[in-house]
């Protein structure tokens, strides 16, 4: 069973542009939830989707902003990039969300550098 | 407000010693606690889900346990190896608007010398 499958691993932008980052979910999962590492914050939750809906946000501003497709495939996209956006983002699924056993896997992630 | 904290930061240890990395929450109201491993520049890999109802769980040379009461949580690491060498993190499950969100600590990073 394929893992979850964050795409592309690197990417580098420029202040102001926009950037799309997207994630698979391992098959038959659902839920799909993003997070933000950087060694200042660490780990931060950034949003959940399950059924194509938003669930639940984190304090992040506008310019976050998500979406799930019918596939649970899920994209993430970042407007007008500033520097401290820079950063490792992580994708994670699972199966059935606020499930007390339900573990989240995570994917290798997409390291962003913002020049 | 929901805080995950993670002691120590760092931890050095020689191979074969047996150690422990500990992990507290501020909100008792977790539904689960996860125990990753992350290796550098990669993503998280799960070692351990503990639900809140439960008190420990063990796989291998781990062992996490939870005390829900205390606000705490315990990752055993038996007969340290090299190749256990990594950032340990801990994060607490809360629930929210029937989705889930995890708070992670800030982590552990163990190195364990040859």
């Amino acid at each position: 069973k394929a893992g979850v499958t964050q795409t592309p691993r690197y990417l580098i932008k420029t202040r102001g542009q926009q950037v799309t980052l997207s994630c698979s979910p391992i098959s038959g999962h659902r839920s799909v939830s993003w997070y933000q590492q950087t060694p200042g914050q660490g780990l931060q939750f950034l949003f959940e989707y399950f059924s194509e809906t938003q669930r639940n946000k984190g304090n992040f501003p506008g310019r976050f902003s998500g979406r799930q497709f019918s596939n649970s495939r899920s994209e993430m996209n970042v407007s007008t990039l500033e520097l401290g956006d820079s950063a490792l983002y992580l994708c994670a699924s699972s199966s059935i969300p606020g499930v007390a056993g339900n573990i989240q896997y995570f994917g290798a992630g997409t390291r962003l550098s913002v020049l | 407000k929901q805080e995950v904290t993670q002691i120590p930061a760092a931890l050095s240890v020689p191979e074969g010693e047996n150690l422990v990395l500990n992990c507290s929450f501020t909100d008792s109201a977790i539904y689960n606690l996860q125990w990753f491993r992350q290796d550098p520049g990669k993503g998280l890999t799960s070692l351990l889900l503990i639900q809140s109802s439960q008190r420990e769980q063990t796989s291998g040379r781990l062992n996490a346990s939870l005390d829900k009461s205390s606000g705490r949580s315990t990752l055993y690491i038996a007969a340290s190896q090299p190749g256990d060498s990594a950032t340990y993190l801990c994060a607490a499950l809360f629930l929210y608007n029937q989705g889930g969100k995890l708070i992670f600590g800030q982590g552990t990073e163990l190195s364990v010398k040859p």
